[in-house]
Order: C-alpha cells, then sequence, then structure tokens
C-alpha cells in the first residue's frame, strides 16, 4: 500500500519568506508526526496530532513555526519569516493506535522534504 | 539536551564482518528503544526495537544488546553486507498512554566494503 508521502521533495527559499510544507499519511493512520533533521545530526521532534486531541506542541522551535492537521488527513507545516538555521530536512511520520495492552506502534516515515533558505 | 548518545558517528566494516552500533541514554522512564535504517533520500524505517524487560532481541542478523543498570543498548550487525550501508539512528520512547515522541540519537554512517 500507499505510504507516508511529502510535497515538495525539495524547496529553496529566501530568508524571510513563509513556506508551507505537506504531508500526507497513511490512510487509517491516526497519529502524525513532524521531525526536523539538520544535517550530521538525529531527528528533533516538533508536534504530533493524534486524532481530534490537542496537539502536542511542544517541540515546536519557535511561534515562527506552526502545524495543522485536518481531522485523520493531511497536515501542513508551516514556517513563517524562515532563518538560515531553519535549513534542514522535514521529515512526517504516522502510525495507527496501538492495541489493547500496547502502548507503541510503528511510526511511518515519509521520505521528507529537503528546505534550503538562502 | 541530547538524551540519546549514539557512538560511532560513523563506522566502515568489510563485508561479512560485524557492525556494532552503540547507544547511551539518561531518562530512566524510557520504556521503548527502537533502531532505525535510512538510506540517503528516503526517510528512517524501523529496523528492530526493544522493551528493557529483555536483555537481548534478534531478528535475523540484527541483534539488539540491552543494559538496564548502565542505561546502554546497542545494534549488532552479524555478516555486514554492502546493502547494509546506511545511516542507523537509535532512539528512546515513553509509553503509557503519551505522545511517545522519539528522541533520537544523531546517527552512525555505516560503509560495507565488498
Amino acid at each position: 500500500g500507499a505510504g507516508v508521502s511529502q510535497s515538495p521533495s525539495n524547496k529553496v527559499t529566501e530568508k524571510g519568506k513563509d513556506v508551507e510544507l505537506r504531508c500526507d499519511p497513511i490512510s487509517g493512520h491516526t497519529a502524525l508526526y513532524w521531525y526536523r533533521q539538520r544535517l550530521g545530526q538525529g531527528l528533533e521532534f516538533l508536534i504530533y496530532f493524534q486524532g481530534n486531541s490537542a496537539p502536542d506542541k511542544s517541540g515546536l522551535p519557535s511561534d515562527r513555526f506552526s502545524a495543522e492537521r485536518t481531522g485523520e488527513s493531511v497536515s501542513t507545516l508551516t514556517i513563517q519569516r524562515t532563518q538560515q538555521e531553519d535549513s534542514a530536512v522535514y521529515l512526517c511520520a504516522s502510525r495507527t493506535v496501538p492495541g489493547a495492552g500496547e502502548s507503541y506502534n510503528e511510526q511511518f516515515f515519509g521520505p521528507g522534504t529537503r528546505l534550503t533558505v538562502l | 539536551q541530547q538524551q540519546v548518545k549514539q557512538s560511532p558517528q560513523s563506522l566502515i566494516v568489510q563485508k561479512g564482518g560485524i557492525s556494532i552500533i552503540n547507544c547511551a541514554y539518561e531518562n530512566t522512564a524510557f520504556d521503548y528503544f527502537p533502531w532505525y535504517q535510512q538510506f540517503p533520500g528516503k526517510g528512517p524505517a524501523l529496523l528492530i526495537a526493544i522493551r528493557p524487560d529483555v536483555s537481548e532481541k534478534k531478528e535475523g542478523r540484527f541483534t539488539i544488546s540491552f543494559n538496564k543498570s548502565a542505561k546502554q543498548f546497542s545494534l549488532h550487525i552479524m555478516d555486514s553486507q554492502p546493502g547494509d550501508s546506511a545511516t542507523y539512528f537509535c532512539a528512546a520512547s515513553k509509553g503509557g498512554g503519551a505522545t511517545n515522541k522519539l528522541i533520537f540519537g544523531t546517527g552512525t554512517l555505516l560503509a560495507v566494503q565488498p
């Protein structure tokens, strides 16, 4: 079946511009995550959506970052007034809700959007 | 603050050899420890995962060893193959109905030479 898809695959923008990144999770996956991967570093958690619950925004680095998700479908990550330090690969992941007695389900990652801020 | 430390940063292994990657964590509340494999241009994919109630888990050529008292865990790749060349990330998470966000190590770039 189809995996997590993200668009665009690459985005080059100028400092100060706004950008919007899109994630299409696997159908039926109620949980959705955004992570950031800077060059040579591990992934950093940004934000988490679960169904209609309030999102966990604890990883967003500044108020220039925001994300939305409509129901259990597409999510968009918006970065306003981009800075050079925002250059990174932005990864989206989705998963189902764990079954009874389980705490975890595998997170399935998309290929990411490589953002370059000039 | 780095909560999961991973080493080495890069590793070169001959075909057929054993690749060993180590991770250490700080938060004793973590109770799920996955390893992810990432090829260039792709997102990470789950390779193998372990819970702290066991000391070892094996799936094919991949084994996780877990030392709860030392707060360390490692990935062993037996009979390493050129196709295993990728970046490997360890991670940790805390369950119990929470976000289950993954805290990642900084990654190890593995090159298996033919």
